[in-house]
């Protein structure tokens, strides 16, 4: 089954700890994205990438670090430097130029103690 | 401003109610538009598109006015099964990049 996996599904992290979110997509895909959502509001874009080894910074990349060495792969890095980390993070993929919908993953839940 | 805008709700209404959600967005170059639904603490899915001449699919109906810069959703007959936060989506001129609103929360009470 073609899809988008993100892991862990729940993370808890100390304070000042940097922490990796892992999103893998076997859609043959181009353009994948991550998203941040607090409870009550919207998504937020955090980076997005077009294209592999080629990656764009959202509207609230501070904080944030991602890479793209792989078509199928985006991880996304929460930095000591984000200031409030705890949200529930979500990554999307898309056809490259695609009008169509983007696909998710089902979240993972960060929660930075 | 924000780009797309929602009115938050709670809706709550009863089993076979209609229910109507709007959304206004703020670029008038937007190209594609979208309604996905979100349960809760899952993630978002697309429930429909939104096309200039209207769409329907089943009970759900939706609507774009271009010149207003506004979005609808209504849902008929509604079932319990459709409690969930509904989400209004704009892409940008290209059509690439999607800006979410802020969801409008619908209970379906027995």
């Amino acid at each position: 089954d073609g899809g988008i996996t993100q892991s862990p599904k729940y993370l808890f992290r100390k304070e000042g700890q940097n922490v990796t979110l892992s999103c893998e997509q076997n859609l043959n895909h181009d353009a994948m994205y991550w998203y941040r959502q607090d409870p009550g509001q919207g998504l937020r874009l955090i980076y997005y990438s077009q294209i592999v080894n080629d990656f764009q910074k959202g509207d609230i990349a501070e904080g944030y670090s991602v890479s793209r060495e792989k078509k199928e792969s985006f991880p996304l890095t929460v930095t000591s430097a984000q200031k409030n980390p705890t949200a529930f993070y979500l990554c999307a993929s898309t056809r490259q130029g695609s009008y169509n919908e983007q696909f998710f993953g089902p979240g993972t839940r960060l929660t930075v103690l | 401003r924000k780009e797309v805008e929602q009115d938050p709700g709670p809706f709550n209404v009863p089993e076979g109610a209609t229910v109507a959600f709007n959304c206004t967005y703020s670029n008038s170059a937007s190209q594609s538009f979208f309604w996905y639904r979100q349960d809760c603490r899952k993630e978002p899915k697309l429930l429909m598109s939104v096309y200039s001449s209207g769409n329907e699919d089943g009970r759900f109906t939706a609507q774009l006015n271009r010149a207003s810069q506004y979005i609808s959703l209504l849902i008929r007959d509604s079932k319990l099964s459709d409690s969930a936060t509904y989400l209004c989506v704009v892409t940008n001129n290209a059509g690439n990049m999607l800006t979410f609103g802020g969801g409008t929360r619908l209970m379906v009470k027995p």
